[in-house]
């Protein structure tokens, strides 16, 4: 069936050190957001890429949508322990009806 | 402003009861969308309403169902509880018209117990 995979599934890091987690879908998405959950919290919106080949930055955060618009990645620059939490990427599937999925999510802790 | 809020915080029910969790959107909010997860996982979409209409549904069965009401706070019902439905349901509202491109705010969310 039609699924968004993120890899990978967990990512431990120390401190200082880049993260990166893909997300990776069978079918064409329209746009893809990305979404950040805290230990504990609900997801909050990070960003949305539409347009194929977008990359937006977020200070230690890079976001970037692949040309096919079927993949996408979050790249975290020097994490710190306030990164800690799981990653979501969400978009809309072009499969001719409205379908809106959520990635798997990449579970990241960081080490002190 | 309010933010999206849910009810009840927790919830305990037995196997065969129903459940009812109740959702507020955030104000000119229109679409209300509700999500299950199960513990350590990831989000499994259940119910998209927008203007009081159900727009689209995931992969659950029937006894998941919901509705949404003229002031687009939603209600979502969940019949003949089983052990595996304990988990925390999410609500999530944005701006009409189909959520493809607007941001979804979360509520806190509701911890349903099944025991």
């Amino acid at each position: 069936g039609q699924q968004v995979m993120q890899i990978p599934q967990y990512q431990h890091v120390q401190e200082g050190e880049d993260f990166t987690t893909y997300c990776n879908s069978s079918t064409t998405l329209s746009n893809i957001q990305w979404y950040k959950q805290r230990p504990g919290g609900h997801p909050v919106f990070l960003i949305q890429l539409v347009k194929s080949g977008e990359v937006k930055k977020q200070k230690r955060l890079t976001f970037q949508f692949g040309e096919a618009k079927k993949n996408s990645s979050l790249h975290i620059t020097a994490t710190q322990t306030t990164d800690v939490g799981t990653y979501f990427c969400a978009g809309v599937l072009i499969s001719g009806t409205y379908k809106y999925i959520f990635g798997t999510g990449t579970r990241l802790k960081v080490l002190a | 402003e309010a933010g999206v809020t849910q009810s009840p915080t927790h919830l305990i029910k037995t196997r065969g009861q129903q459940a009812t969790l109740r959702c507020s959107p955030i104000s000119g909010h229109t679409s209300v969308y509700w999500y299950q997860q199960a513990l350590g996982l990831g989000l499994q979409f259940l119910l998209w309403y927008d203007e009081g209409e159900e727009r689209n549904r995931g992969n659950f069965p029937p006894r998941f169902s919901g509705r949404q009401f003229p002031n687009y706070s939603s209600e979502l019902n969940v019949n003949a509880l089983e052990l595996e439905d304990s988990a925390l349901y999410l609500c999530a509202s944005s701006l009409n018209g189909g959520g493809s491109y607007n941001e979804q705010f979360f509520g806190p969310g509701t911890r349903l117990t099944v025991l």
